[in-house]
C-alpha cells in the first residue's frame, strides 16, 4: 500500500513557471523526502524534511511539511525544460524503510 | 549512479527459470533495499537489509529471496520467475542520514 499520494498526478506548464505538487501520508513519520526521476533513470534524492521542521530550501526547491494535516507540498522556482521527469514524496514511519507514493509527471514545455 | 552498480541492465527470462540480480555498492553504507516499480504502483519495497545477513520482508515479498554475504553486495532472487515478475527493479543503498541513492535499475521481462 502507498503511503503517499501525490496530486496531481500529471503536471503540465510552461519554462519560467513556478511547479507545485502535493503529497498526503498516512501515519506519523520521523521525515519525508522527495525525488525526482527522469525517464528511464533510477530515482535521485532532492530534499529531506524532518517531522519537527516546517519549511525547507535547496535551490530553487521549496519543500513545506504540515504534521497536523499530515501533507506536504514541493515547489519548483522557475522551472527549465530540464525539470521534466517525475517526482515522488516518500515517507519515513521509522525502521529505515521509506514508503513511495505514486508519483506527479511533471512537463516543463520550452 | 556513483557508488551503486546493478547487474544486468536488462533481462528477458523464460517463466519458471530462476532469476538473480545484483546490487554492488562502494559506500559502505548498512542499509541496502530492492523495490519494483510498475505503472499505477509506485515503488514497492520487496526486501531491504541492514547489515550482512541481516535481511527482512517489504510489503511484496512473495516469490522473491535475497542474500547478503558482503556489505557490498545484496542479491535478489526470483526462484521460479512468473509473468506478475515483470517489472523495473530498483536497488536503493541508505546511511541512514541523509535519504536514498538509488542504481539505474534492472528491466526484467518474464515471457
Amino acid at each position: 500500500s502507498q503511503q503517499g499520494e501525490e496530486d496531481p498526478q500529471a503536471l503540465s506548464i510552461q519554462e519560467g513557471e513556478n511547479a507545485t505538487m502535493n503529497c498526503s501520508y498516512k501515519t506519523s513519520i520521523n521525515n519525508l523526502q522527495w525525488y525526482r526521476q527522469n525517464s528511464g533513470r533510477g530515482l535521485v534524492h532532492l530534499i529531506l524534511i524532518r517531522s519537527n521542521e516546517r519549511e525547507k530550501h535547496s535551490g530553487r526547491l521549496r519543500v513545506t511539511l504540515d504534521t497536523s494535516k499530515k501533507s506536504s507540498s514541493l515547489l519548483i522556482t522557475a522551472s527549465r525544460a530540464a525539470d521534466t521527469a517525475s517526482y515522488f514524496c516518500a515517507t519515513d514511519n521509522a525502521g529505515n524503510m521509506l514508503t513511495f507514493g505514486g508519483g506527479t509527471r511533471l512537463m516543463v514545455k520550452p | 549512479d556513483a557508488g551503486i552498480t546493478q547487474s544486468p541492465r536488462h533481462k528477458v527470462t523464460e517463466t519458471g527459470t530462476p532469476v538473480t540480480l545484483r546490487c554492488h555498492q562502494t559506500e559502505n553504507h548498512r542499509y541496502m533495499y530492492w523495490y519494483r516499480q510498475d505503472p499505477g504502483h509506485g515503488l514497492r519495497l520487496i526486501h531491504y537489509s541492514y547489515g550482512v545477513k541481516d535481511t527482512d520482508k517489504g510489503e511484496v515479498s512473495d516469490g522473491y529471496s535475497v542474500s547478503r554475504s558482503k556489505t557490498e553486495d545484496f542479491l535478489l532472487t526470483l526462484e521460479s520467475a512468473t509473468s506478475s515478475q515483470t517489472s523495473v527493479y530498483f536497488c536503493a543503498i541508505s546511511d541512514n542520514n541523509y535519504g536514498y541513492t538509488f542504481g539505474s535499475g534492472t528491466r526484467l521481462t518474464v515471457v
